[in-house]
C-alpha cells in the first residue's frame, strides 16, 4: 500500500526566510502526489499537485515542491515566508484500492512563522 | 470558499444517538468524499461517492453508511454513536470519479461532539 510521512510535526521560521515542510512517500508505479494546507476551523485547502513532468511544481500563495524521485520525496517549499502562511499543512498520495483510488493523507506538519 | 457546503457545523448529540451529515458538492463535481478527521487519528478516508455510486470504501464503521442522491448531495449517517466518534467530519468533492488526477476541494466540515 501506498503511503507519505511528514517526519516534522512542526516547522518554525522567521518571516522572510525560506521554508521548507518535508514530505516521503511510498509507493508502487507512478505517484500522484500532492500539498494541502488546512487553517484554523477551515476545511483543507489544495495547494499543489505533481502527476508528472516537470519535478518542480508551481501551486498557489507562491509554494511550490520538488518531486524527487531518487529521494522518494515531495518537499513543500517558499522562497519568503508570510506570517499568514502559519497552518497546518498536509502532504497526500493516491492509493489505490480495491474497486478504486482513495487519498492517502500524512499526519500533517503545523508551520509557525514568526514576525 | 471552495464551494463545497456541509451542514451542520456543529453538532452534539449522546452516546446511541443516530446523526445525519449532510454535503453539497461543487458545482460540476460528482465525486464526493468523506473523512474523519481527529487529533488522535489525523484525517482518515471514509467512503467515496461517484454519479451517485459507492466508488472507494475507506475506513469506515459498520455503524456509519453514506450514499449520494440525485442532485449529487450526499449524507453521510453515524448510528449508536459512542465517545469515540467525536470528531470533524469534512466532505470533498472532485470532477472524476477518483482515478485520476483530480484535486479535491474541502467543505468547511461538521464538528461532532458526543456526550
Amino acid at each position: 500500500a501506498q503511503s507519505v510521512a511528514q517526519p516534522e510535526d512542526q516547522v518554525n521560521v522567521a518571516e522572510g526566510n525560506p521554508l521548507t515542510v518535508k514530505c516521503t512517500y511510498s509507493v508502487s508505479g507512478n505517484p500522484y502526489l500532492f500539498w494541502y494546507v488546512q487553517y484554523p476551523n477551515r476545511g483543507l485547502q489544495f495547494l499543489l499537485k505533481y502527476i508528472t513532468g516537470d519535478n518542480l511544481v508551481k501551486g498557489s500563495y507562491g509554494f511550490e515542491a520538488e518531486f524527487n524521485k531518487s529521494q522518494t520525496s515531495f518537499h513543500l517549499k517558499k522562497p519568503s515566508a508570510l506570517v499568514s502562511d502559519s497552518a497546518l499543512y498536509f502532504c497526500a498520495v493516491r492509493d489505490m484500492i480495491t474497486g478504486g483510488f482513495k487519498t492517502i493523507f500524512g499526519a500533517g506538519t503545523r508551520l509557525f512563522v514568526k514576525a | 470558499d471552495s464551494g463545497v457546503t456541509q451542514t451542520p457545523k456543529h453538532l452534539i448529540t449522546a452516546t446511541g444517538q443516530r446523526v445525519t451529515l449532510r454535503c453539497s458538492p461543487r458545482s460540476g463535481d460528482l465525486s464526493v468524499y468523506w473523512y474523519q478527521q481527529s487529533l488522535d487519528q489525523g484525517l482518515q478516508f471514509l467512503i467515496q461517492y461517484y454519479n451517485g455510486e459507492e466508488r472507494a470504501k475507506g475506513n469506515i464503521l459498520e455503524r456509519f453508511s453514506a450514499q449520494q442522491f440525485p442532485d449529487l448531495h450526499s449524507e453521510l449517517n453515524l448510528s449508536s454513536l459512542e465517545l469515540g466518534d467525536s470528531a470533524l467530519y469534512f466532505c470533498a468533492s472532485s470532477v472524476g470519479p477518483g482515478t485520476d488526477s483530480y484535486e479535491q476541494y474541502f467543505g468547511p466540515g461538521t464538528r461532532l461532539t458526543v456526550t
